[in-house]
């Protein structure tokens, strides 16, 4: 399974854009990313994945370059409420996920 | 879009009981169920993959005769803490696989566990 590896913590502000990137170097061909976000007492909530280049959807987008062996998951325009744990997670196949230690995204007003 | 449903959502009870929590894949089949335990602080850490119709197959260092796992059909998955201590107090968070390609795994929203 491809390890990867995030910052622990980040901090931001309400309303900037906020980017964390996760190093995934033995990322195999097939597999894809996907970053989950968990609340306090909460199952993880999906918001993206991607195989390579650029995937936007209504909550984020996720940035994934040629060699594919980094992503960066954007958070536009942050709140509050994005204050949460982001994990980064490598995909092979239908297989149970493996979680990493994850970001701990704290947003100040 | 799939809905994973998780029952009790906190449970409370003395040690050298035991606790059964379900997990249900609402709008879909799941042909296979994935347990996880999530100590304060920490990631979740995987404890079981339950396959609908045969026995769970449980991560190193899981007591199976302790994680009791039963999937008794496409859309319902159940643990049950047998015999629990103070040191399996914890949250546990189930997923379920059942569609098709790429779509992304969806989880419960997890069940807190407290032994007194």
């Amino acid at each position: 399974l491809a390890k990867t590896t995030q910052p622990i913590s980040m901090d931001s502000y309400e309303g900037q854009e906020v980017n964390i990137t996760c190093s995934h170097n033995n990322i195999a061909t097939n597999d894809y990313i996907t970053w989950y976000q968990q609340f306090p007492s909460q199952g993880p909530r999906f918001i993206i994945q991607g195989y390579k280049t650029k995937v936007t959807n209504e909550v984020a987008s996720l940035f994934i370059p040629a060699d594919r062996k980094s992503s960066t998951l954007s958070l536009p325009r942050v709140s509050l409420s994005d204050t949460a744990v982001y994990y980064c997670l490598v995909v092979t196949g239908r297989r149970a996920l493996t979680f990493g230690s994850g970001t701990r995204l704290q947003v100040q007003p | 879009g799939a809905v994973v449903s998780q029952h009790p959502s906190w449970v409370i009870c003395k040690s050298g009981t035991s606790v059964k929590i379900e997990c249900r894949s609402l709008d879909f089949q799941a042909t296979t169920m994935f347990w996880y335990r999530q100590f304060p602080k920490q990631s979740l850490m995987l404890m079981a993959t339950s396959n609908e119709g045969s026995k769970a197959t449980y991560e190193q260092g899981v007591e199976k005769d302790k994680f009791l796992i039963n999937h008794a059909s496409l859309t319902l998955s159940t643990l049950t803490v047998t015999s629990a201590h103070p040191e399996d107090s914890s949250f546990y968070i189930c997923s379920a696989d059942g569609l098709s390609g790429d779509s992304p795994l969806h989880f419960g929203n997890g069940t807190r566990l407290t032994v007194t």
